[in-house]
């Protein structure tokens, strides 16, 4: 079966924009978490969506800002972009339920880069 | 509050050693802990899920353990490859409450196989 999909691979946006970034899970996967990866603080949460509802939030600014489709594609915007927001964006597929058994898969990852 | 340890940070062997990376949490109320693998700029490769009532799980040459009694997991890799090399990482899942989502991620060990 198809994996995680995210898109663009690579984006690189200039200080005070905005950023839209994609994530398709895994067919039948409900469930799409959105994590940022920066050398120094390692892998960090942003925010989790299932059924198009916000179920979670780590503790970023309100310029990160996520939704979730029908088809429980996602997507994550960053408006007012700033030169820490530079990272690798990762989202992960789940089913949504919770349990011991329950993983989740990674997509490759969107590199933002903001100069 | 959850804190994922890894250790040590980096590790250069030389090929066909056996070799073992080790993961601490710090709170026990977990549903799991899952291994993953990133290579340089890529985005996460889940290798192992162990549930919460298992003591390890494997596949191929990886055996990874779980105590979770002590907060503690080994990620064991028999005759190490230089395909091995990567980041390593290991995360758990928080039971109960309201963390949907939310993988708490250790800083990961650099390995490195040399031939």
């Amino acid at each position: 079966k198809a994996g995680v999909t995210q898109t663009p691979r690579y984006l690189i946006k200039t200080r005070g924009q905005q950023v839209t970034l994609s994530c398709s899970p895994i067919s039948g996967h409900r469930s799409v978490s959105w994590y940022q990866q920066t050398p120094g603080q390692g892998l960090q949460f942003l925010f989790e969506y299932f059924s198009e509802t916000q179920r979670n939030k780590g503790n970023f600014p309100g310029r990160f800002s996520g939704r979730q489709f029908s088809n429980s594609r996602s997507e994550m915007n960053v408006s007012t972009l700033e030169l820490g927001d530079s990272a690798l964006y990762l989202c992960a597929s789940s089913l949504g339920d919770r349990g011991p058994n329950y993983g989740y898969t990674f997509g490759s990852g969107t590199r933002l880069t903001v100069v | 509050k959850q804190e994922v340890t890894q250790i040590p940070a980096a590790l250069s062997v030389p090929e066909g050693e056996n070799l073992v990376l080790n993961c601490s949490f710090t709170d026990s109320a977990i549903y799991n802990l899952q291994w993953f693998r990133q290579d340089p700029g890529k985005g996460l490769t889940s290798l192992l899920l162990i549930q919460s009532s298992q003591r390890e799980q494997t596949s191929g040459r990886l055996n990874a353990s779980l105590d979770k009694s002590s907060g503690r997991s080994t990620l064991y890799i028999a005759a190490s490859q230089p395909g091995d090399s990567a980041t390593y990482l290991c995360a758990v899942e928080e039971a109960g409450g309201t963390s949907y989502g939310k993988l708490t991620f250790g800083q990961g060990t650099i390995l490195t196989v040399h031939p």
